[in-house]
């Protein structure tokens, strides 16, 4: 079974600082790695995800991630992090279900607060 | 426009009572699917649903019906509510048939229903 474990349920970071924020998983075969970030009152928003070929992955608003297999990870960062990106970050596994549907499996989320 | 949008926001009702929370797409996406955010922030699918048929997770009861009078609309319908469907509801989109790991998720902003 998928699995994806977020280590860290809130972290705060100082606007200007860099940011990481680690997401684990658990899958069988090559795995679909998303990473999702929800504004408050928002809806969920794709920032980027890997499939294959290059481990590191750029997204959109300045985010990148880097898969690394020897260590089951695909954690997330931002050289230098604005007030905008307060958010909720949510780390997501792509795989096949036992009833052969294709299925996304989320972390329970990293809230990112911002000092000023 | 928003561009998932969900109604109401915010729900509370008795348990026992049939309630019914709305989602509508203006993106002219093929699929819809509704995801459950419990307490610990677990997000995990419910359904997904095209033209051509409904994948239902193997986890909903049965109390849980999607409904779509059209492609734009998907609602959710839950008969004799119980304590434990107390969560977030979030209703996406995506734009082809091609799973939720190929295709592009868009997210509505959730609806927090609260059981009594």
């Amino acid at each position: 079974a998928q699995s994806v474990t977020q280590p860290d349920i809130h972290i705060t970071v100082s606007e200007g600082a860099s940011l990481e924020l680690r997401c684990n998983y658990s899958y069988g075969a090559t795995p679909y790695l998303f990473w999702y970030v929800q504004s408050p009152g928002q809806g969920l928003q794709l920032l980027l995800k890997y499939f294959s070929g290059d481990t590191l992955v750029q997204g959109i608003k300045g985010f990148e991630a880097e898969f690394k297999r020897s260590q089951s990870s695909f954690n997330l960062r931002k050289p230098s992090v604005h007030w905008s990106d307060a958010a909720e970050y949510f780390c997501a596994v792509g795989g096949i279900s036992n009833f052969g549907n294709e299925k996304l499996t989320f972390g329970t989320g990293t809230r990112l607060t911002i000092i000023p | 426009d928003t561009a998932v949008s969900q109604t109401p926001k915010y729900l509370v009702t008795q348990m026992g009572n049939d309630k019914s929370i709305k989602c509508e797409q203006n993106l002219g996406h093929d699929t819809m699917y509704w995801y459950k955010q419990d307490s610990k922030k677990f997000l995990k699918i419910m359904f997904s649903y095209n033209n051509k048929e409904l994948i239902i997770n193997e986890t909903v009861p049965n109390r849980f019906s999607p409904k779509s009078p059209d492609k734009a609309h998907l609602n959710l319908h839950i008969n004799s509510l119980e304590l434990g469907d107390s969560a977030v509801y979030f209703c996406a989109s995506s734009q082809g048939t091609g799973g939720v790991i190929n295709e592009k998720l868009f997210f509505g902003s959730g609806t927090q229903l609260s059981v009594l």
